[in-house]
């Protein structure tokens, strides 16, 4: 079956901005993270959606970061007022409740 | 919360020789420990993982060993080839939790 995906895989803005980051998760998964990696870096946690729980959202370092999940299926990340520090490589993952994380391909954000 | 530490950071192997990495965890009550391979511009792929029922589990040239009671755990690659090369990121969790906590990363350069 297909596996996790994101879109877009490459987005650059300009300070200021707002962007969307979108992951698609694999059916039936009810559990959706979201990543950041910096380029040489490890995993840096930012959210955690289960079912219909509220989301873990410990992880997320400004409020310009949010994120929803409509549906228990796909998710969106938001990041308003950009700025180049946020440049990194977003990556999304899912569970199906097996604890084993599948990840996306990652969206790579650099903002200029 | 939970706290992964991964050492080293960085390891250099010969081709054809043994190559392991190993971390530390702080939450006894984990009990699923994968292992995760990510080469240069692509996402982590789960290699092997390891529950805390078992000892040591192994698949082909890669192994992985748990001790409980020092919490820590080993990867461990034999006969390295170049395709070896990749960061590897270890992970820790406690089952019905969902939420990984990843070690910080072993970047793994294969000579040949």
């Amino acid at each position: 079956g297909a596996g996790v995906s994101q879109s877009p895989s490459n987005k650059v803005t300009e300070k200021g901005k707002d962007v969307e980051l979108r992951c698609d998760p694999i059916s039936g998964h009810t559990a959706l993270y979201w990543y950041r990696q910096s380029l040489g870096q490890g995993l840096e946690f930012l959210i955690y959606f289960q079912g219909n729980s509220a989301p873990d959202k410990s992880g997320l370092p400004s409020d310009r970061f949010s994120a929803e999940r409509t549906g228990g299926s796909v998710s969106t990340l938001t990041i308003q007022r950009t700025q180049q520090e946020d440049s990194a490589v977003y990556l999304c993952a899912s569970s199906g409740g097996q604890e084993t994380q599948y990840f996306g391909p990652g969206t790579r954000l650099l903002v200029l | 919360g939970e706290n992964v530490e991964q050492h080293p950071s960085t390891l250099s192997v010969q081709e054809g020789d043994s190559a392991v990495i190993k971390c530390t965890y702080s939450d006894s009550a984990s009990n699923y420990f994968p292992w995760y391979k990510q080469e240069l511009g692509k996402r982590p792929q789960l290699i092997i993982d390891i529950r805390s029922n078992v000892g040591e589990k192994k698949d082909q040239r890669i192994a992985v060993t748990l001790n409980k009671t020092a919490k820590h755990f080993s990867l461990h690659i034999t006969e390295t080839q170049p395709e070896d090369s990749a960061v590897y990121f270890c992970a820790a969790i406690k089952f019905g939790n969902e939420k990984l906590t990843f070690g910080t990363g072993t970047r793994l350069t294969i000579i040949p």
